[in-house]
């Protein structure tokens, strides 16, 4: 099955620095990776997310990027916010009808210091 | 709408017994899953449902059981509780139709702890 591993676990910057998530995928055939936030004693909710047939996507201060050839994808956070302060997670699936069954990354926390 | 909604949000359970985690959505979505998430960890996939009385199982089925008689609810039924089900219970839903495509939308979990 599909494993998707996600580094940094921690990431600690001052507000106003970039942010970088990076992710990497094993099965060749998952076309649809989004990213989503937990804030505490939240569900996850999907920030951004993008699909195999786009190198690029952005929305405000958050892009993704994604490297077929390589397996693996990023999230960059620019100008950061304490707000901005959660746990990440990446992941991927096949798309289409099995667009919600994902496989997680581990998670990354990222705390942002005023 | 209330979104994603389960129930009970914290509850100890003792080895052995059995409870069922409720769940339930109010956006006519036809697709629901359910997730574990341990510490540390990212999310797995239980259980997932396409549609009302369709179900199937995700990576980590075992111990678990559900049901989908309507398109609004989604229970999780555990028998016979073991300590490594201890863990943080989400539900999601979703659709394949309009601009959510593909977005999970989360209820905010329900903590076990089996002693």
């Amino acid at each position: 099955g599909e494993n998707v591993e996600q580094h940094p676990s921690t990431l600690s910057v001052q507000e106003g620095d970039s942010a970088v998530i990076k992710c990497t995928y094993s099965d060749s055939a998952s076309n649809y990776f989004p990213w989503y936030k937990q804030e505490l004693g939240k569900g996850p909710q999907l920030i951004i997310d993008i699909r195999s047939n786009v190198g690029e996507k952005k929305d405000q201060r958050i892009a993704v990027t994604l490297n077929k050839t390589a397996k693996h994808f990023s999230l960059h956070i620019t100008e950061t916010q304490p707000e901005d302060s959660a746990v990440y997670f990446c992941a991927a699936s096949k798309g289409g009808t099995s667009y919600g069954k994902l496989t997680f990354g581990q998670g990354t926390i990222l705390t942002v210091h005023p | 709408n209330a979104g994603v909604t389960q129930t009970p949000k914290f509850r100890i359970l003792k080895i052995g017994q059995s409870m069922t985690l409720q769940c339930t959505q109010d956006m006519n979505h036809n697709y629901m899953y359910w997730y574990r998430q341990d510490p540390g960890m990212g999310l797995k996939l239980i259980y997932y449902s396409v549609g009302a009385g369709i179900t199937d199982k995700g990576e980590v089925p075992n111990g678990y059981n559900v049901s989908r008689s309507t398109t609004e609810d989604f229970p999780l039924r555990l028998e016979l509780a073991a300590p490594s089900q201890t863990s943080v219970y989400f539900c999601a839903s979703s659709t394949l139709a309009g601009d959510y495509t593909g977005e999970l939308f989360f209820g905010e979990g329900s903590r076990l702890t089996v002693l």
